[in-house]
């Protein structure tokens, strides 16, 4: 029962580094979500994919690329890591909401600190 | 723009008291409610979805209501234990894959 599975748990970057946030998922879940945790802001949508082979911007999603890899893997990209990126980041998957079924399950989060 | 706020930001409650955790939004046009557990330094847990035809649902020792018309939901944790000790968050949400999320209310139950 993995559910949400989000790889590293911690990552330090300097400024201007490049890193993926690696996401996999094993409840067969068309939609996949990445989204930042800030102190005082909650929880903003990066980045979405609806399904295989879709992607779409959410709230914050310069700085950031994504990839959905295929139905399981959804990984987040930063090109140049910027102090303002340093976050904590959640990777969700979950049926469509308006299906009935649109409970969100999160990964345990990855931490990312850029100096 | 839809907002979430969630009252109050912090709440210390004694073991087995009843409490209500309110969360109120703006815009009455969602799709669904929800509400989700945090510990500290994990992910986010689900505990109960409202469809936007309905009024309330029930897990255990928890209640949520949802009152569209006016943009309110309250959760209602009965008995409460130490063990309820966590951060408790809802999101409403007006799309079909987009949530907004409140802040959060960090409750401290004590033994």
């Amino acid at each position: 029962n993995a559910g949400v599975t989000q790889t590293p748990k911690f990552q330090v970057l300097k400024t201007g580094q490049s890193m993926t946030l690696q996401c996999a998922q094993d409840m067969n879940h068309n939609s996949m979500y990445w989204y930042r945790q800030d102190p005082g802001m909650g929880l903003r949508l990066i980045y979405y994919s609806a399904s295989e082979g879709t992607t779409d911007k959410g709230e914050v999603p310069n700085g950031y690329n994504v990839s959905r890899l295929n139905k399981r893997e959804f990984s987040l990209r930063l090109e140049s890591a910027a102090p303002s990126q340093t976050s904590v980041y959640f990777c969700a998957s979950g049926a469509p909401i308006s299906s009935g079924h649109g409970e969100l399950f999160f990964g345990e989060g990855s931490r990312l600190t850029v100096l | 723009k839809q907002e979430v706020t969630q009252i109050p930001a912090a709440l210390s409650v004694p073991e087995g008291e009843n409490l209500v955790l309110n969360c109120s939004f703006t815009d009455s046009a969602i799709y669904n409610l929800q509400w989700f557990r945090q510990d500290p330094g994990k992910g986010l847990t689900s505990l109960l979805l409202i469809q936007s035809s309905q009024r309330e649902q029930t897990s255990g020792r928890l209640n949520a209501s949802l009152d569209k018309s006016s943009g309110r939901s309250t959760l209602y944790i009965a008995a409460s234990q130490p063990g309820d000790s966590a951060t408790y968050l809802c999101a409403v949400s007006r799309s079909n894959y987009k949530l907004t999320f409140g802040k959060g209310t960090l409750l401290t139950v004590n033994p």
